[in-house]
């Protein structure tokens, strides 16, 4: 079916705003990442879902970052009190999830926030 | 310092040319080696994953992997204007994905 899709595109907000990022996986796929990205840098990777649970949120950088993929399938990053250093791309990339080897991810378009 | 380190370039090569990028990476203990290509504005799509030592080819991209020295590379022949993008190196350890920070090439015609 479609690809990774990701909304909104873009998404501007005031400083200490609450935004939500969704993301809808490939259907089957099993694992999820959020990343960020930021200009001229790589994604920085922020947490990994397997299924429904978070397998691994070390890289969600404070407590003002959460995510959720409560029935396996669609996940929502949410943001609270944003700040103007939240400003970059959130990237969703799934994948099917198969092993421990890292299988081919695919990336969807990305959220553009703002912060200003 | 970094999990995985690039020359942010740029690296110009003429149209028809061989284009060669480097990445080191940090971690021994790392399991899976990736290459992404990403166009300005766009996310990034998979080029070649790399898994063991020695090197793979597929079509006109060779990744080559040498664990020893914790290095990857990938070769472009016949390098096109289209080629023209950030590349990124990814390597996945323990179900983290660690990006670079990417090189860009430019093509020439």
């Amino acid at each position: 079916g479609a690809g990774v899709s990701q909304t909104p595109s873009n998404k501007v907000t005031e400083k200490g705003k609450y935004v939500e990022l969704r993301c809808d996986p490939i259907s089957g796929h099993t694992a999820l990442y959020w990343y960020r990205q930021s200009l001229g840098q790589g994604p920085e990777f922020l947490i990994y879902f397997q299924g429904t649970g978070a397998a691994d949120d070390s890289g969600l950088p404070n407590d003002r970052f959460f995510a959720v993929r409560p029935e396996g399938s669609v996940s929502t990053l949410k943001i609270q009190r944003t700040e103007r250093g939240d400003s970059a791309v959130y990237l969703c990339a799934s994948s099917l999830g198969r092993g421990s080897g890292g299988d081919t991810q695919y990336f969807g378009p990305g959220t553009r926030l703002t912060v200003l | 310092q970094k999990e995985v380190e690039q020359n942010s370039g740029p690296l110009s090569v003429p149209e028809g040319a061989i284009a060669s990028l480097n990445c080191t990476y940090s971690d021994r203990g790392s399991q899976s080696f990736f290459w992404y290509r990403q166009y300005s504005g766009k996310s990034p799509e998979l080029i070649m994953s790399i898994y063991s030592n020695g090197d793979k080819e597929d079509g006109r991209f060779t990744a080559q992997l040498n664990k020893a020295s914790q290095y990857v590379s990938l070769l472009i022949r016949d390098s096109q204007p289209s080629d023209s993008a950030t590349y990124l190196c990814a390597v996945y350890n323990f179900n983290k994905f660690y990006f670079g920070s990417g090189t860009k090439l430019n093509v020439k015609p």
